[in-house]
Formats: C-alpha cells, sequence, structure tokens
C-alpha cells in the first residue's frame, strides 16, 4: 500500500518567496502531522490535524506559517515571506489515530532551500 | 518544559555485538514511547513501541521501559553495519485535552565491520 507521500521532494527558491508544501496521508488515518528537522537537528513538532477538530498548531514558529487540510486527508504547508532560517527538511507523518498509542508514518520529506 | 534526552553519540560497536541506546524523559505522566530509525538524508522510520514497563522483543531488537527511572533504551543485538543510523527516542506528553510527540536529538550508531 501506498506511505505518505509528499511533494516536491526538493525546493529552492528565493528569500522573501511564498512556498507551499503538500502531504498526503496514509489512506484511512485521520491524524496528520508537520515537523521540521534542520541539519543535525532532532524533529521539531509544527501542527497536527485530527480528523475534523481544530488544528493543533502550538508549534508553529511565526505566523509566517500556516496549514490546512481540506476534506480530512491532504495538506498542505504554506511559508510566507520565506527566510533563510526557513531553511529544513519538512516532514509529514500520519497515524491511525491521534496523538495517542498510534505510532506515526512519515513520508520522505520535502528539503527547503532559501537563497 | 517537556525534555527527552539522548547522548548524541557517535556510539561505535563491532559487527556482531550488542548496542544500546538510552533515553531519558522528564514527564512521570507519559505513557507511550517509540523509536524510530533516521539514516542519513532519509526520513525516520519506526523501529519499536512500548508503553508498559519491561521488554518488549522484536527480532534483533528490544526495547526496555522503567517509568519509575524515567527512562526507555533500546538494544540491538548481533549488530550489523546496515544498523548504522540515527536512532530517535520520542515520547508523547498528555496535557489538556491532547497529547504532544517529543523527539529526542537522536543517537548516531556505527556499526564497524
Amino acid at each position: 500500500g501506498a506511505g505518505v507521500s509528499q511533494s516536491p521532494s526538493n525546493k529552492v527558491t528565493e528569500k522573501g518567496k511564498d512556498v507551499e508544501l503538500r502531504c498526503d496521508p496514509i489512506s484511512g488515518h485521520t491524524a496528520l502531522y508537520w515537523y521540521r528537522q534542520s541539519l543535525g537537528q532532532g524533529l521539531e513538532f509544527l501542527i497536527y490535524f485530527q480528523g475534523n477538530s481544530a488544528p493543533d498548531k502550538s508549534g508553529l514558529p511565526s505566523d509566517r506559517f500556516s496549514a490546512e487540510r481540506t476534506g480530512g486527508s491532504v495538506s498542505t504547508l504554506t511559508i510566507q515571506r520565506t527566510q533563510q532560517e526557513d531553511s529544513a527538511v519538512y516532514l509529514c507523518a500520519s497515524s491511525l489515530g491521534g496523538f495517542g498509542n498510534q505510532p506515526q508514518h512519515f513520508g520522505d520529506g520535502t528539503r527547503l532551500s532559501i537563497l | 518544559q517537556k525534555e527527552v534526552e539522548q547522548n548524541s553519540g557517535p556510539l561505535s560497536v563491532p559487527e556482531g555485538a550488542i548496542a544500546s541506546l538510552n533515553c531519558t524523559y522528564s514527564d512521570r505522566g507519559s505513557q507511550s514511547f517509540f523509536w524510530y530509525r533516521q539514516y542519513s538524508g532519509k526520513s525516520p522510520e519506526l523501529i519499536m513501541f512500548i508503553y508498559s514497563n519491561g521488554d518488549k522483543e522484536d527480532g534483533r531488537f528490544t526495547a526496555q521501559l522503567n517509568k519509575a527511572s524515567q527512562y526507555v533504551s533500546l538494544l540491538i543485538r548481533d549488530s550489523q553495519p546496515s544498523d548504522s543510523a540515527t536512532y530517535l527516542c520520542a515520547v508523547i506528553y498528555y496535557g489538556g485535552s491532547q497529547g504532544n510527540l517529543i523527539f529526542g536529538k537522536g543517537t548516531k550508531l556505527s556499526v564497524k565491520p
């Protein structure tokens, strides 16, 4: 079966531009998560969607970051007016249920480079 | 501040030896613990999860949980060069209506042939 799919796999853009990153979770998984991983660092939680509930945005680093999830499936993470410190690998994960005893399955990530 | 601590390593073991990876966490209320393996340039891959005190074995991997001492460990028996990767410990903390998964920064393991 298909795993978590992310696109693009790589994105290079100029400082100040907006970028959109896409995540298609595993079919049937109700929970979707976005993380950021900078070089040599651990995973930084960004945002979490569970079913139709309001998302947990507590990890978003600034108001330039936003995410939506349409129809309880595909999610888009948007970064406006990108800065060089936004350069990182952005990982999406999904799980059968919410934060709890359900393991998360990760996509291959989008490597974002801001020039 | 909820924290998950791991020794960054690198931990170097010879092929065939037992690799022992350790993780401590700060919140006694945590109930779910995960080990992920991450190869360089790749995304994390779930290896083991454990919820109860004691040992859980899966093939060459054994997860050990001690809630009283607030540590969780991963043992890899008969280590192979292909086990060389960074191992991430993750802990679910519950606060309010939902939980949050906190990752440690990972321990880099190198298995020498």
